[in-house]
């Protein structure tokens, strides 16, 4: 199972809105709703931020959104704020031997 | 609070054993699906393993990397998941972190601190 293709960073200027994309394929991504999305700042664990491609659990901020297409996967975070500076990783559901996929990560940089 | 705690990790030589303990707390253990992701210094998640509740007779799976030497493991009496490695490898240096999945979810919540696991001769 490969992992799923995420640009390796984006950047955007606080205020600006910004999408990270992931790709995978119709086994993963594009098979099942189950996609979700985890934010993770240097030196700590992962913090789920979007569940089921598009839901938000409770705390986390409405600036954050997901979607899917087809095999992918995006990631939108609105109204950038320095706090949102972190590496971001998707994962989906595969329904095979290795039930569960991550993307490849991406550094999101506020300017 | 909901929490998990990982343990024992530290450093092993190639070829050799670690058990790595996840104590939870605060969360209906017995109905979840734990499970163990690793991190290389510098490089991106990999899911590890998955073991299912007792309701689903404690199925577990494995990643490629790790089939057959990695077994993972629970006690539900003590709230806590295990990950025995063997047959330890080079590349298996990571940071360890395990993570639950709530009965009839999909998605990892919460997340342990992680512990570190590096294998040098």
């Amino acid at each position: 199972q490969s992992a799923l293709t995420q640009p390796a960073s984006v950047s955007g200027s606080p205020g600006q809105s910004i999408t990270i994309s992931c790709t995978g394929t119709s086994s993963d991504v594009g098979g099942y709703k189950y996609v979700s999305w985890y934010q993770q700042h240097p030196g700590k664990a992962p913090k789920v931020m979007i569940y089921e491609v598009s839901n938000r659990p409770s705390g986390v901020s409405s600036r954050f959104s997901g979607s899917k297409s087809g095999n992918t996967a995006s990631l939108t975070i609105s109204g950038l704020q320095a706090e949102d500076e972190a590496d971001y990783y998707c994962n989906s559901y595969t329904g095979g031997t290795t039930p569960y996929v991550f993307g490849t990560g991406t550094k999101v940089t506020v300017l | 609070e909901v929490q998990l705690v990982e343990s024992g990790g530290g450093l092993v030589q190639p070829g050799g054993s670690l058990r790595l303990s996840c104590a939870a707390s605060g969360v209906a253990f017995s109905g979840s699906v734990m499970h163990w992701v690793r991190q290389a210094s510098g490089k991106g998640l990999e899911w590890v393993a998955r073991i299912r509740s007792k309701g689903d007779n404690y199925v577990t799976e494995y990643a490629a990397s790790v089939k057959g030497r990695f077994t993972i493991s629970r006690d539900d009496s003590m709230t806590t998941a295990y990950l025995q490695m063997n047959t330890l490898k080079i590349e298996d240096t990571a940071v360890y972190y395990c993570t639950r999945q709530g009965s009839g979810t999909s998605w990892f919540d919460p997340w342990g601190q992680g512990t570190l696991v590096t294998v040098s001769s």
